[in-house]
């Protein structure tokens, strides 16, 4: 069964200071994997799409990375409009399904 | 393009009553899926359209829920009868083409009953 996994589940950090969430997934034939971001009350807005191993992908403070097992979100000298949950997702190459995880709930504090 | 609308934004309603959201897909998309999104669970996949037709619905907890697509602009996903824990934040995403294209999401249906 495919399945993704993120951590922490929640996140508290200083502003300027760097960190990295994490996304486990396991999925038999990887076709994507995808980064999300979601503000309280709306609805999840899409950040990253990432498709074999060694990619990465960049967005202003945020970079993304993705390994066989497993995705980053770095996150370099936050800022308190970054605070948000991040959401990682999955789809297979057999089917359209795209799968979250829970979330990282990210507080930058100013 | 406005983006995946979804109404109502709030419905609160008591046990044993019919419910039933409503989601238009951005034009021209020909994926529509279907969510819930709880703390404990996170977003769930209910179910997944194709070109209007459904294929996946394994993710719909049970018979009292049921999705419709008739048309390439209009979804909806209906509860029949309610029951308080099917309280949760349902969303309505599309996208475009097979193949690697992330989804767009609407801003939800908080749905209480009661």
């Amino acid at each position: 069964e495919d399945q993704v996994t993120q951590s922490p589940e929640a996140l508290r950090l200083q502003e300027g200071e760097s960190s990295s969430l994490n996304c486990s997934y396991t999925v038999s034939g990887l076709r994507g994997l995808f980064w999300y971001r979601q503000d309280p009350g709306k609805g999840p807005e899409f950040l990253f799409t990432l498709y074999s191993a060694g990619e990465e992908k960049e967005k202003e403070r945020l970079k993304a990375t993705l390994t066989k097992k497993e995705s980053f979100l770095h996150i370099t000298a936050p800022k308190p409009e970054d605070s948000a949950t991040y959401l990682c997702a999955v789809q297979a190459d057999r089917d359209d399904k795209i799968i979250f995880g829970k979330g990282t709930r990210l507080h930058i504090l100013p | 393009d406005a983006g995946v609308i979804q109404s109502p934004r709030h419905e609160v309603t008591e046990m044993g009553q019919e419910v039933t959201l409503r989601c238009k897909p951005i034009s021209g998309h020909d994926y529509l899926f279907w969510y819930r999104q709880t703390m404990m669970r996170g977003l769930e996949l209910l179910i997944y359209f194709n070109n209007n037709v459904p294929i996946d619905d394994s993710g719909m907890p049970e018979d009292r829920f049921s999705a419709k697509m008739p048309n390439a602009s209009f979804s909806t996903l209906k509860i029949q009868p309610s029951e308080p824990r099917d309280s949760a934040v349902y969303f309505c995403a599309s996208s475009f083409g097979e193949g690697n294209t992330e989804a767009f999401f609407g801003q939800g249906t908080r749905l209480t009953v009661v």
